[in-house]
Formats: structure tokens, sequence, C-alpha cells
């Protein structure tokens, strides 16, 4: 089945301690993307990647990373968590090269909570 | 830059009852892609339909159906004879025709469907 999974699914976590949250995508795309989602504000970009090895600065990027060393895998690290950081994360991905207007595939979502 | 418009911000409705929800864009953009995608209570995002500017044809899927008006930058979406389960927020998406690709999320709009 066509799917981006994300993990964990629902995190707790305290202010300072390094997290990563996975996205994988088995449908060969080229481009993922991470959104946050907070009351209010809809959902906004933090990163996005074109390809392998090769990311870039979304909307929100503070306080983020993220890596492509493998097309499938497109982890987001939080090298020192703080509250504000408290939000609906969602991965997505989408095979933009062929159509910029595909389907962008999203992920089922982690909720991050920082004490 | 481009930016959406859901005007609604909740919608009541009794189930059986049609009703449509609207969306206004901005767009400098003279090709551009627009995306509506619903988020059950549950969390995840559901893909509904994309369009691009290309193509006026108005688009029906089973109860759904998509107005797109590129001469007042409007897209909406009408839902006939609703049911209890459509409840949801639903997001209209321009797509942002740069690098970043990203989708333009508004607040969305939340409809309740009442039994």
């Amino acid at each position: 089945e066509a799917q981006v999974t994300q993990n964990p699914r629902y995190l707790i976590t305290v202010t300072g301690k390094k997290l990563t949250v996975t996205c994988s995508q088995n449908m060969n795309h080229e481009y993922m993307s991470w959104y946050r989602q907070d009351p209010g504000l809809g959902l906004r970009q933090i990163y996005y990647s074109m390809n392998v090895e090769v990311t870039d600065k979304g909307d929100v990027p503070e306080g983020y990373k993220v890596s492509r060393k493998e097309k499938r895998n497109f982890p987001l690290i939080l090298e020192s968590p703080s509250p504000n950081q408290t939000s609906l994360y969602f991965c997505a991905s989408s095979l933009l090269m062929r159509d910029p207007g595909n389907e962008q595939f999203f992920g089922p979502g982690t909720r991050l909570t920082v004490l | 830059a481009q930016k959406v418009t859901q005007a609604q911000t909740e919608i009541s409705v009794v189930e059986k009852e049609d009703v449509t929800l609207d969306c206004v864009y901005e767009t400098r953009d003279t090709t551009y892609y627009l995306f509506w995608y619903k988020q059950p209570p549950s969390g995840e995002l559901v893909f509904l339909i994309r369009r691009n500017s290309f193509d006026e044809q108005n688009e029906i899927s089973g109860r759904y159906s998509w107005n797109f008006q590129k001469s007042t930058s409007s897209f909406n979406f009408t839902i006939t004879a609703s049911q209890v389960v459509d409840s949801a927020v639903y997001f209209c998406a321009p797509l942002r025709m740069d690098s970043s690709y990203k989708l333009i999320f508004g607040s969305g709009t939340r409809l309740l469907v009442r039994p």
C-alpha cells in the first residue's frame, strides 16, 4: 500500500531532550516536506527536500533540522525542544518532477508535547 | 504572494442538507494548482481534489462537486446530501509555484453535520 508513515504518532517530552520524528514513504517520491499545524495558524512548512542530499528551509525552520540521506526517509530532528514546538507535525511526499500539481501525500501526523 | 481565504470559520448543517464551502485565493502565477484536503476528527489529512489553472471544467465526484471560477479566483466545494461522516475541517490550498512547492493552508472551514 502506497503510504507515508511517521513515528512516533504521539510524544510527550521535556524541554531540551533531543528527539527525532521519522518519516518514510514507499512511493519513490523525490519531494518530501515537513509541516506543523497550530490552532488558528493552519499548516506551515518547516523544511522541504527536492531529492537526496537536497534540503531547504521553509517558513518556520528555527529549532529544527532535517536530513535526506535516502530517498525514502526524511527525519525531523529537534536538537533542543522547547514548549513552543508543541504542535501537530505532518510529513508529506510527492512526485513533483513529473507534474508539480501531483497530489501531496501526507503522513498520519505526530502530536508532540514539550513540557 | 499566494494567499487563501476561507471566510467561513464554522458551518453547521443538518444531515442531508447541501452545503458549500467557499475558497478565494490570490496568486500572481499564470499557471497554478489548487487543492482541497479534508481533516476529520482523527487528524489525518485526506486529499480530495486538485485543479490546475488551465482547466475550468467543474468536477463532480459522487456527492462532492467543485466550482472553479478563474475570473473571481474562487474554488468552491459543495457537498450534496451531507452526512455525519462529512464532519471535518476542510482546507483549500493553493500550491506555491517556486522551489518549495508548499501548499498554502489557511485556517480551514470546520463543518459539523448534525444527525
